[in-house]
């Protein structure tokens, strides 16, 4: 059956860096885009960042264009969130999502269980 | 673009049926099929309930039906059991990379 675990979540100041990773396992990775969503603390549900299955195309919302960077490694069946310059408002769960296809958004297939990332001085 | 606009809580007693609707745009919900509604539990990860406006994955009970009239989407949800008891959200794609979600709603099983 498809996993989908997360790492890498923690405690991290202003201004500082983190790398998420979400190990994927019971499907074909290389075949299917990945997403990234979160959830900060009380609120809904916020799409982040999704990437297609080769990796060459990726796009983010606009709150986070120019600080995060999706990635994969398709050889090791992992997805990647490097995240710099965070902010306080980019304190949430974070999830690893597969897409039911190569590259889409018309909805979010498989998630994982979510590590949080707290920004705080 | 703005988020889908859902009722923040409904509740309904175990067996009866519930109805959460979510209202978007003639840019969003009214002109795309692709429709989508999850299952959220506190502390695990968002479960697929229903995709493309109807359409269950496998292994959702066709207790969870869903349908679509104009700019409103709705999940209905009959012979409601306590393991409903969620956090609910639509979603929809909208052209524009990752869709729209809607904000939420808290079902609780009375």
């Amino acid at each position: 059956q498809v996993q989908l675990v997360e790492s890498g979540g923690g405690v991290v100041q202003p201004g500082r860096s983190l790398r998420l990773s979400c190990a994927a396992s019971g499907f074909t990775f290389g075949a299917y885009g990945m997403h990234w969503v979160r959830q900060a603390p009380g609120k809904g549900l916020e799409w982040v960042a999704v990437i297609s299955n080769d990796g060459s195309n990726k796009y983010y919302v606009d709150s986070v264009k120019g600080r995060f960077t999706i990635s994969r490694d398709n050889s090791k069946n992992t997805l990647y969130l490097q995240m710099n310059s965070l902010r306080t408002d980019d304190t949430a769960v974070y999830y690893c999502v597969k897409d039911p296809q190569s590259f889409s958004w018309y909805y979010f297939h498989y998630w994982g269980q979510g590590t949080l990332v707290t920004v705080s001085s | 673009q703005s988020a889908l606009t859902q009722p923040r809580s409904v509740s309904g007693s175990p067996g009866q049926s519930v109805t959460i609707s979510c209202t978007g745009s003639s840019s969003d919900v009214g002109a795309y099929d692709f429709v989508s509604w999850y299952r959220h539990h506190p502390g695990k990860g968002p479960t697929l309930m229903i995709y493309d406006v109807t359409q269950r994955p496998s292994g959702v009970p066709d207790r969870f039906s869903g349908s679509k009239s104009g700019n409103t989407a709705s999940l209905t949800i009959s012979g409601l059991q306590a393991e409903d008891e969620a956090d609910y959200y639509c979603s929809t794609y909208a052209g524009s990379p990752g869709g729209v979600f809607g904000g939420g709603t808290k079902l609780t099983v009375l």
